[in-house]
């Protein structure tokens, strides 16, 4: 089975520019979640969603970020627009039941200019 | 709010030896789930272990173990016969049990850099 798929794997954009992550979970997972890790602040969650809901999105930064799950095979993370601190691993991950084992995606590496 | 402290930022080991990473944990809620997450340098976040809290055995997986010590909010990996793709950062987390309700995101502490020297 394929695990949690994201791309683009790297990307490297300018300030102000509008930056789209995408996430494909696992097959028949019901839970999607968006985390970020930076040096600073290590790994935390943006935002989760149930059955293409958004439940929990008290870690979304700003008004700049921004989550969609318009099917249950596919999300979007969009930065519009894009600052330098926004620089970070963006990871995506799946879960097939509440509380249940979380698994991650490789992850995108952005870097804003 | 809960939290995840890891205290070693960085440990090493000789191959094949046994290496003990801790973690502590502060919450007020009686059911959660504790993970132990690897990162090697390809960034990939891998489950090693996962442990219920409810449950009062320790978890096992192979060569990786867990002692998790509810009263004293304690969660520590132990890695028998240390291999070097071992060798990676190795993540303590929390999640909030099913019983309680909540956010199910999981809470994660700062890290600790393993080396695995040959």
């Amino acid at each position: 089975d394929a695990g949690v798929i994201q791309s683009p794997r790297h990307e490297v954009t300018e300030m102000g520019q509008e930056v789209t992550l995408r996430c494909k979970p696992i097959s028949g997972h019901d839970y999607l979640f968006w985390y970020r890790q930076t040096m600073m602040r290590g790994l935390e969650l943006l935002i989760y969603f149930n059955n293409n809901v958004p439940i929990d999105d008290s870690g979304m930064p700003e008004d700049r970020f921004s989550a969609k799950m318009p099917n249950a095979s596919f999300s979007t993370l969009k930065i519009q627009p894009s600052e330098p601190r926004d620089s970070a691993v963006y990871f995506c991950a799946s879960s097939g039941q509440g509380r249940g084992t979380q698994y991650f995606g490789p992850g995108t590496r952005l870097l804003v200019l | 709010a809960q939290t995840v402290t890891q205290s070693q930022p960085e440990m090493s080991v000789q191959e094949a030896e046994t290496v003990t990473l801790s973690c502590t944990y502060d919450t007020s809620e009686s059911d959660y789930y504790l993970f132990w997450y690897k990162q090697p340098p390809s960034r990939q976040m891998i489950l090693v272990i996962r442990q219920e809290a409810y449950k009062q055995q320790n978890a096992t997986e192979n060569r990786f173990s867990v002692n998790f010590q509810k009263a004293a909010k304690s969660f520590s990996l132990k890695i028998s016969d240390s291999q070097l793709g071992d060798a990676a950062m190795y993540f303590c987390a929390y999640s909030t049990g099913r019983f309680q309700g909540g956010s199910e995101k999981l809470v994660f502490g700062k890290g600790t850099k393993l080396t695995v020297n040959p």
